[in-house]
């Protein structure tokens, strides 16, 4: 178990639609990091914020959106959904947020858009 | 841009073998980790090289940072069926606070 949770497991939903992807950091972690992993494109970085503060910004279209809470908990928007956003997307977490502090990852959420 | 290839994309062989993947790129790293991806999980992390040269050992598993800090292999020795998942290298840039991960090594090993 890393500690990282992320909730739902799985979602389905429709083109066009928005949802809602939740990540609890493992506890004393201060920074939170998104990646989207799909068959042809590995795991892509999205975004990455530390303590409440966007650090680093990936492969994250227009579309999508997150933030983290004074709570440390993050969450990511995806609005406007299409067919090719279907992917597993994770949440990790680390202490410090730069250099080389290990992953920890969740367990991710797996989207399905129909 | 940076070109980070791992290789082989798929492997799959008996229980016993030996396997080495490998990690490969045109830039220079500050440091590299290797991580493990079981179906349904998350990548959990293995090691991380940071010194040119470098060799760590975790059991049967034996990793090392090349001399020009541009490439990475991983050595399996007695591959078990519990060894089965997706080998993920994931090199830091200098000034970067991020990982790139490259596609990774699905590794399938039968009992």
């Amino acid at each position: 178990d890393s500690g990282v949770t992320q909730t739902p497991k799985h979602l389905i939903t429709a083109t066009g639609q928005r949802v809602t992807l939740r990540c609890s950091p493992r506890s004393g972690d201060l920074s939170v990091y998104w990646y989207q992993q799909s068959l042809d494109q590995g795991l892509q970085f999205l975004i990455q914020y530390y303590n409440g503060e966007e650090r680093a910004k990936g492969n994250i279209l227009e579309r999508f959106s997150a933030q983290q809470f004074p709570d440390l908990h993050s969450e990511l928007n995806l609005s406007s959904l299409e067919l090719g956003d279907s992917a597993l997307y994770f949440c990790a977490s680390s202490v410090r947020g730069a250099d080389n502090s290990p992953l920890h990852f969740g367990n991710g959420t797996r989207l399905t858009v129909t | 841009t940076q070109l980070l290839e791992q290789s082989p994309q798929f492997l799959s062989i008996q229980e016993g073998e030996n396997l080495t993947v490998y990690c490969n790129s045109s830039s220079v790293f500050s440091s590299l980790q290797w991580y493990r991806q079981e179906p349904g999980e998350g990548p959990v992390l293995l090691v991380t090289v940071v010194t040119g040269g470098e060799v760590k050992k975790l059991k049967r598993l034996t990793f090392q940072f090349g001399d020009a800090r541009k490439d990475s292999s991983l050595h399996i020795t007695a591959a078990q069926p519990g060894d089965t998942g997706l080998y993920l290298c994931a090199p830091l840039r200098r000034g970067y606070s991020t990982l790139t991960f490259g596609k990774g090594t699905m590794l399938l090993v039968s009992p």
